[in-house]
């Protein structure tokens, strides 16, 4: 239990191009989903707090407009990266956390990642 | 300021050596820390947290609020404990966690 996908997987588009990540909770709710960037070699960089039927909130240096961040439903967020440009090729993460859990209140589940590219 | 330092990038060791993965924070009130571990070409996965004082894969780690610590510890490692490791921090209401920048681990045979 407990996967989080990510959609695509990798994906190359053109400077001035908008490209959307999917984040899906398969088998849970989460109320809450974090999306990072990830650069080579890095750690990971929190970029937003996105949360279910409101705004997400967003990491000092991190612009909105250019990153966003969609919180339709208790499964799925998605990060819509507007007018790429080649600086933002990069590593990006998402995870969930769940609405119910058994553990610590501070528990998230990773997606795979998508690797994007702007040429 | 809530900070997760990590001051090893590459810790390299042989098989069978103990194996210790530093992490410091800094947080005035009462933090949650967890470890993850990205293995090669996978997700980043929990591998324990300070509240459950629990052994995952023969791994442990104790919180010394005095030091402020949250060190990583083996006693024996092996090829396949080579990963990323993360140190994070959860402080605040909002949930979210703090990353130290990791520390690779590389196993050697």
């Amino acid at each position: 239990g407990a996967v989080v996908s990510q959609h695509p997987s990798r994906v190359i588009c053109k400077s001035g191009t908008s490209v959307k990540i999917e984040c899906r909770s398969l088998d849970f709710q989460a109320t809450t989903m974090f999306w990072y960037r990830q650069f080579p070699k890095k750690s990971l960089m929190l970029m937003a707090t996105s949360n279910e039927g409101s705004k997400a909130t967003y990491e000092q240096g991190v612009e909105k407009d250019k990153f966003l961040i969609n919180h339709a439903s208790l499964t799925l967020s998605t990060l819509t990266v507007t007018s790429a440009h080649p600086e933002d090729s990069s590593f990006y993460i998402c995870s969930a956390r769940p609405s119910r859990s058994s553990g610590s209140r501070y528990e998230q589940y990773f997606g795979p990642g998508t690797r994007l590219t702007v040429t | 300021a809530q900070r997760v330092t990590q001051p090893e990038k590459l810790l390299s060791v042989f098989k069978g050596a103990p194996v210790e993965l530093k992490c410091n924070y800094s947080y005035s009130g009462s933090p949650e820390l967890f470890w993850y571990v990205q293995y090669s070409r996978q997700r980043l996965q929990l591998l324990l947290r300070h509240i459950s004082r629990e052994s995952i894969k023969g791994f442990t780690a104790d919180l010394n609020k005095g030091e402020t610590s949250f060190h990583l510890k083996k006693p024996f490692a092996q090829e396949e404990d080579s990963a990323m490791y993360y140190c994070a921090l959860n402080g605040d209401s909002s949930y979210k966690l703090i990353f130290g920048s990791g520390t690779r681990l590389l196993v050697r045979p």
